[in-house]
């Protein structure tokens, strides 16, 4: 079956570490996004990417870093510069951006700092 | 930037009742959606509605983009309905979703 899959479900990092979450789709699509959800604030766009080898800053990028070297991977790496990661991240694709429908969602990652 | 805003931000029901929910968005708008998170977190679209009115089961939308809003309309109300419902629009740049802060839904038996 085709579908995105995010790993790590659940991901417990020391402050001062840098960590990665992977988001891997064989859906063949060539847009591929990341957001964090925070209670009560809703999916803010961190990153997304358009094509291979592209990836452009979202409204809240700063602290967050991506690349996409391969057209089914979209790895988020949260760096030490983060000031609060404590949050749930997920991963969307779509056939291309723009179109505004035919989004699908990976299951998350729920990241918190200790 | 478009902004999109949902009411009311918690709503609670018995199982059976019906209900409404809200999107305002600001700026012109062609492709609008709604979602459902379920409380695992897993995310749903529900319905793409830039215009007019779907029906999906017990669920339908209607969106007036005249007038830059939308409802989501839910039937006769189950346990599994509750979760958080979004309505997302394209960004002005048309390359991703913009999203509400969601609508939390809770319906007891």
């Amino acid at each position: 079956d085709g579908g995105i899959t995010q790993s790590p479900k659940y991901l417990f990092r020391k402050e001062g570490q840098n960590v990665t979450l992977s988001c891997e789709q064989n859906l063949n699509h060539d847009a591929m996004y990341w957001y964090r959800q925070d209670p009560g604030q809703g999916l803010r766009l961190i990153y997304y990417s358009q094509i291979v080898n592209d990836f452009q800053k979202g409204d809240i990028a700063e602290g967050y870093s991506v690349s996409r070297e391969k057209k089914e991977s979209f790895p988020l790496t949260v760096t030490s510069a983060q000031k609060n990661p404590t949050a749930f991240y997920l991963c969307a694709s779509s056939i291309r951006s723009g179109l505004g429908y035919g989004y699908t969602f990976g299951s998350g990652t729920r990241l918190t700092v200790v | 930037g478009i902004q999109v805003e949902q009411s009311p931000p918690d709503l609670i029901l018995q199982e059976g009742a019906n209900s409404t929910l809200r999107c305002n968005f600001s700026d012109s708008v062609n492709n609008l959606q709604w979602f459902h998170q379920n409380p695992w977190g897993q995310l749903i679209n529900l319905f793409y509605i830039p215009s007019g009115t779907k029906q999906n089961g017990r669920l339908s939308a209607t969106t007036v983009a005249t007038e830059r809003y939308s409802l989501l309309y839910i039937s006769s109300s189950q346990t599994t309905d509750s979760g958080v419902y979004f309505c997302a629009a394209i960004n002005q740049a048309g390359t991703a979703l913009i999203f509400g802060k969601g609508t939390t839904l809770s319906v007891s038996s």
